[in-house]
């Protein structure tokens, strides 16, 4: 079967615009994880799904990013206003509740 | 917050050597994770770990879950090139990962 796809795989923006990234989970997988992963680092996990809503998002940085869930499948997390300090790859994950987490490609974000 | 801290950075090694890295913690998971990355990809599990003390191989590989659930190894033997790759480890408070900052692997042929 198919594994976690993100899309785009890669988006050059100018500051100040807004972005939204999109993640297919892996089919039945009911938990859905964001991270981002700066140039060098490790991933910083930003929100969770467990079905569409999200009991921990706890890791948004900022009111500029945001996310949804619909039909307990597809996720897009939204950053509003973009700035330079949002270039990240972004990765999103899937699992069955508390199961091993499989990745995504993740989307290269670049703010100009 | 809870944080990780993964030791070494970075690793350049022969290939046929063995490699060791590990993680250390400031507060106490009930499970963690080993993941790789390659580049252009996302992390892919390797070995999970769920109980204190527990040893676990997956082929070459052989990780440990330190026995005050506060830290884990992560042993690779007679390594070959396409172990190259950036090694996490991750904490699992929950459903959210806490990773470490990663060791960067590099084998010379």
């Amino acid at each position: 079967g198919a594994g976690v796809s993100q899309s785009p795989s890669n988006k050059v923006t100018e500051k100040g615009k807004d972005v939204e990234l999109r993640c297919d989970p892996i089919s039945g997988h009911t938990a859905l994880y964001w991270y981002r992963q700066s140039l060098g680092q490790g991933l910083e996990f930003l929100i969770y799904f467990q079905g569409n809503s999200a009991p921990d998002k706890s890791g948004l940085p900022s009111d500029r990013f945001s996310a949804e869930r619909t039909g307990g499948s597809v996720s897009t997390l939204t950053i509003q206003r973009t700035q330079q300090e949002d270039s990240a790859v972004y990765l999103c994950a899937s699992s069955f509740p508390l199961e091993t987490q499989y990745f995504g490609p993740g989307t290269r974000l670049l703010v100009l | 917050g809870q944080q990780l801290n993964q030791s070494p950075q970075s690793m350049f090694i022969q290939e046929g050597e063995d490699v060791s890295m590990n993680c250390t913690s400031s507060s106490i998971f009930n499970t963690w994770l080993w993941y790789k990355q390659e580049p252009g990809e996302g992390p892919v599990l390797l070995i999970a770990l769920y109980k204190a003390g527990e040893l676990t191989s997956n082929g070459r590989l052989t990780a440990q879950f330190g026995i005050t659930r506060k830290d884990s190894f992560l042993n690779i033997s007679a390594s070959i090139p396409s172990d190259v790759g950036i090694y996490f480890c991750a904490g699992q408070p929950g459903g959210k990962l806490i990773f470490g900052q990663g060791t960067e692997l590099s084998v010379k042929p």
